[in-house]
């Protein structure tokens, strides 16, 4: 069975200030996904990463793959406020994704 | 191009009432997955179709199921509702798994 891991779950930082939040994963799948949540609201695709070593940026979001470790990063840079949200990492297996548990980010003033 | 359309975007229905669910995928689009979301369980798969096909399907009940027509429109049913079964509930098209654009959910209730 997939199962996809993050952490942190949740995530306090003030503007300005950078962090890393970790998604690894179970198989060896090289597709991995990255998405956005505000409350209430739907799911926005940041990044797909297809192959090991793919890195994509996006403003202050960079995404990497490491499919040897089963591990992708999503890093932050200068934290601001609109940066706000819940955060999801997903892999698929066929055509089934299975998504982490969420890390909640909170960027503080 | 326009998006992932799902409807309705809210439904209160009571237990023991069955409910369906819309999904109209980006054109072009084959695949529609459904997912369901709750705070307890989190995003969960429920199923996928391709060309009218079930191509993979989650660990859910038999009280859940789907179809998909011609013209990739989706919909999901769910019978005999629980309290449980209250969620959002976000469907997703794709274009061979190179990503998956979600839909604005239905936000299901039952009380």
């Amino acid at each position: 069975e997939l199962k996809v891991e993050q952490n942190p779950l949740f995530l306090s930082m003030q503007e300005e200030k950078n962090y890393t939040i970790y998604c690894n994963y179970s198989t060896t799948s090289d597709r991995l996904y990255w998405y956005r949540q505000d409350p209430g609201k739907s799911l926005e695709s940041l990044f797909v990463l297809l192959s090991n070593g793919a890195v994509k940026q996006e403003g202050r979001l960079m995404a990497s793959l490491d499919t040897k470790a089963r591990l992708s990063t999503l890093h932050i840079t200068a934290a601001v406020h609109d940066l706000s949200a819940t955060y999801f990492c997903g892999e698929t297996s066929g055509s089934r994704l299975t998504f982490g548990e969420g890390t909640q980010l909170t960027v503080n003033p | 191009k326009a998006g992932v359309t799902q409807t309705p975007r809210y439904l209160i229905k009571t237990r023991g009432q069955q409910v369906t669910l819309s999904c109209s995928p980006i054109s072009g689009h084959r695949s529609v997955s459904w997912y369901q979301q709750t705070p307890g369980q989190g995003l969960q798969f429920l199923f996928e179709y391709f060309s009218e096909t079930q191509r993979n399907k989650g660990n859910f009940p038999g009280r859940f199921s789907g179809r998909q027509f011609s013209n990739s429109r989706s919909e999901m049913n769910v019978s005999t509702l629980e309290l449980g079964d209250s969620a959002l509930y976000l469907c997703a098209s794709s274009l061979a798994f190179y990503g998956y654009t979600f839909g604005s959910g239905t936000r299901l209730t039952v009380v």
